[in-house]
Parts: C-alpha cells; sequence; structure tokens
C-alpha cells in the first residue's frame, strides 16, 4: 500500500530536549516536506526536499533541521524544542514530474512541549 | 512572496444544498492550485488540481473547484451537499518555476458543516 508514516503519533517532551520525528514513504517520491499546522494558521511549511541531499527552507524553519540522506526518509529534529514548537506536524511526499502533482500526507505527529 | 485566503472561517449549508468554499490567492507567476480536505483526526487527503486547460475542474467526491485568472480564486463547489463532506477544506498554490518552486503555500482552512 502506498504511504507515508510518520513516527511517533504523539509525543509528549519537555524544553530542551532533543527530539526526531520520522517520516517515510513508500512511493519512491523525490519531493517531501515537512508542515505544522496551528488553529487559525492552516498548514505553514517548515522544510522541504526536492530529492536526495537537496533541501531548503519552508515558511517557517526556525528551531527545525531536516536531512534528506535517502530518498524514503525525511526526519524533522528539534535539538532545543520550545513551547511554541508544540503543535501538529505533517510530513508529505510527492513526484516532481511537471510539478502539479498532489502530496501524499502522513498521519500527522502531534507533539506537546511543556 | 505568495499567500492564499480562504475569506471565511466557517460555512454552513443545508444537505441538499449546494456549497461553495472560497479561496484567492496572490502569486507573482502563474500557480498551480490544490484543495485539500481533513477529516477529524486524521491527514490530508487531495481533493483536486488546477494545472492547465479547462477552467473547472472536477475532482474526488463530486467536488469541483473553478479557476479565475482575472480574480486570483479558486473556488471549491459541489451542487448537492453532503452530511458527509462536513471537514476541514484547505486551498494551496504552489509557484511553476523559480527558485520558490517546492514552496507550498496553504489557506487558513474553513470548516465546512453540512446540516441534516
Amino acid at each position: 500500500e502506498a504511504q507515508v508514516t510518520q513516527n511517533p503519533r504523539y509525543l509528549i517532551t519537555v524544553t530542551g530536549k532533543k527530539l526526531t520525528v520520522t517520516c517515510s514513504q513508500n512511493m519512491n517520491h523525490e519531493y517531501m516536506s515537512w508542515y505544522r499546522q496551528d488553529p487559525g494558521l492552516g498548514l505553514r511549511q517548515i522544510y522541504y526536499s526536492m530529492n536526495v541531499e537537496v533541501t531548503d527552507k519552508g515558511d517557517v524553519p526556525e528551531g527545525y533541521k531536516v536531512s534528506r540522506k535517502e530518498k524514503r526518509n525525511f526526519p524533522l529534529i528539534l535539538e532545543s524544542p520550545s513551547p511554541n514548537q508544540t503543535s501538529l506536524y505533517f510530513c508529505a511526499s510527492s513526484s516532481l514530474g511537471t510539478g502539479g502533482a498532489e502530496q501524499y500526507f502522513g498521519p500527522g505527529t502531534r507533539l506537546t512541549v511543556t | 512572496a505568495q499567500s492564499v485566503a480562504q475569506p471565511e472561517d466557517q460555512v454552513n449549508v443545508a444537505e441538499g444544498n449546494p456549497l461553495t468554499v472560497k479561496c484567492t490567492y496572490s502569486v507573482s507567476g502563474n500557480p498551480y492550485l490544490f484543495w485539500y480536505v481533513q477529516y477529524p483526526n486524521r491527514g490530508l487527503q487531495f481533493l483536486l488540481k488546477y494545472i492547465t486547460g479547462d477552467n473547472l475542474v472536477k475532482g474526488s467526491y463530486g467536488f469541483e473547484a473553478e479557476f479565475n485568472k482575472s480574480q486570483t480564486s479558486f473556488h471549491l463547489k459541489k451542487p448537492s451537499a453532503l452530511v458527509s463532506d462536513s471537514a476541514l477544506y484547505f486551498c494551496a498554490v504552489r509557484l511553476r518555476g523559480g527558485t520558490s518552486y517546492g514552496k507550498l503555500t496553504f489557506g487558513q482552512g474553513t470548516i465546512l458543516t453540512v446540516h441534516p
């Protein structure tokens, strides 16, 4: 089954404790992206990757890191989480093709930073 | 910079009536336009997209959207709403090229409630 998986699905942590949210896709997609969803703000793009070893900042990259060492994986790293990073996070992937390809989203990771 | 506006936080409609969820965008160039839907406690699902050609685009679950270049709008429509259409809807825009090619910008979302 074609899918995007994220782990963990729920995470409660404390300020300053480094964490990683994993994202994996099995569709051989070139493009992967991370978003955060906050009430009233919709989804905002954190980072995206056009292919292996190619990453770029989205609209809200501060406080986050990513890496793309393999095509299928795109982990999101919070080196020193703060309470304002409490949010619902989504990973997504798509083929690049003509550029108009729709994205496939993971189920989301709900992060709480206390 | 690109932006998307969904002017209505909530849309309420009776089952069987037509529905419209509005979206306007601002980009410097020609965009790809998308609609996604999010059901409670679920990820986003693709509904439809505009790439080129006919301004009326048909998508999943009987939804359609009309691209209007002069008004920079991409409103989502359905002729007859179902209770099961109740969800959170997002409009999104992506540029066709340039250095911001990979950036996807979403609107803030519109909660659609269809009453029996």
